[in-house]
């Protein structure tokens, strides 16, 4: 079966670049979407974009001035940069296979939490 | 605050019925299909219900899902103390583009 998981430095400093990496094991990223997903403490969840393995990809537009997710189908991973972050961006970040046009999110990655922070 | 309005949380005990709500949109709900996902802590989320009433291979049917208009809801009866976790819907939005995600009800089981 298809599994996720997320890595990446937990803390980052404001002002920074956030960086992380979804490696995909079971199962090939070709063929699929692949969305990420975050969740700060104590809020909801807020879709982040995704990225058709091709390359294709659509940004949340909160986000999408600072936010650039790629795909490298030789290492099966997807990658996630988020620019310029402030605390705001403190959350715990998933990846996920599909979710787009109506698809469900599945399956998640357990997920990583990354804290902004001086 | 979540484009998908659920409450926070419900309590009930063991072997009864609860039903989770998810309100939305004619972008979201109201136009296309509704997710739902159970998140046990420290656990990935795993999906529950797909397409409305759907359910996986390996999902009970003590688990259903339903939707009428821009809402949806989560049926679970028989509940358990596994059944303890953190519920969310979701569906897609037509204005976004993207994924609309409810805040997640927190289900206790008593």
């Amino acid at each position: 079966q298809v599994q996720l998981q997320e890595s990446g430095p937990g803390l980052v400093k404001p002002s920074e670049t956030l960086s992380l990496t979804c490696t995909v094991s079971g199962g090939s990223i070709s063929g699929y979407y692949w969305s990420w997903i975050r969740q700060p403490p104590g809020k909801g969840l807020e879709w982040i974009g995704f990225i058709y393995y091709n390359g294709g990809t659509d940004y949340n537009p909160s986000l999408k001035s600072r936010v650039t997710i790629s795909a490298d189908t030789s290492k099966n991973q997807l990658s996630l940069n988020l620019r310029s972050v402030t605390a705001a961006d403190t959350a715990v970040y998933h990846c996920a296979r599909d979710g787009v046009g109506g698809q469900p999110l599945q399956p998640w990655g357990q997920g990583t939490l990354v804290t902004v922070s001086s | 605050q979540s484009v998908l309005t659920q409450p926070p949380s419900a309590s009930v005990t063991p072997g009864q019925r609860v039903t989770i709500s998810c309100s939305g949109g004619s972008s979201n709900i109201g136009n296309n299909y509704v997710h739902w996902y159970q998140q046990l802590p420290g656990a990935a989320p795993k999906l529950l219900i797909y397409r409305n009433h759907q359910r996986p291979s390996g999902v009970p049917d003590r688990f259903s899902g339903s939707k009428s208009g821009t809402s949806a809801s989560l049926a679970i009866s028989g509940l358990r103390s596994e059944d303890e976790a953190q519920y969310f819907c979701a569906a897609w939005d037509d204005s976004l583009s993207g994924v609309v995600f409810g805040g997640g009800t927190k289900l206790t089981v008593l």
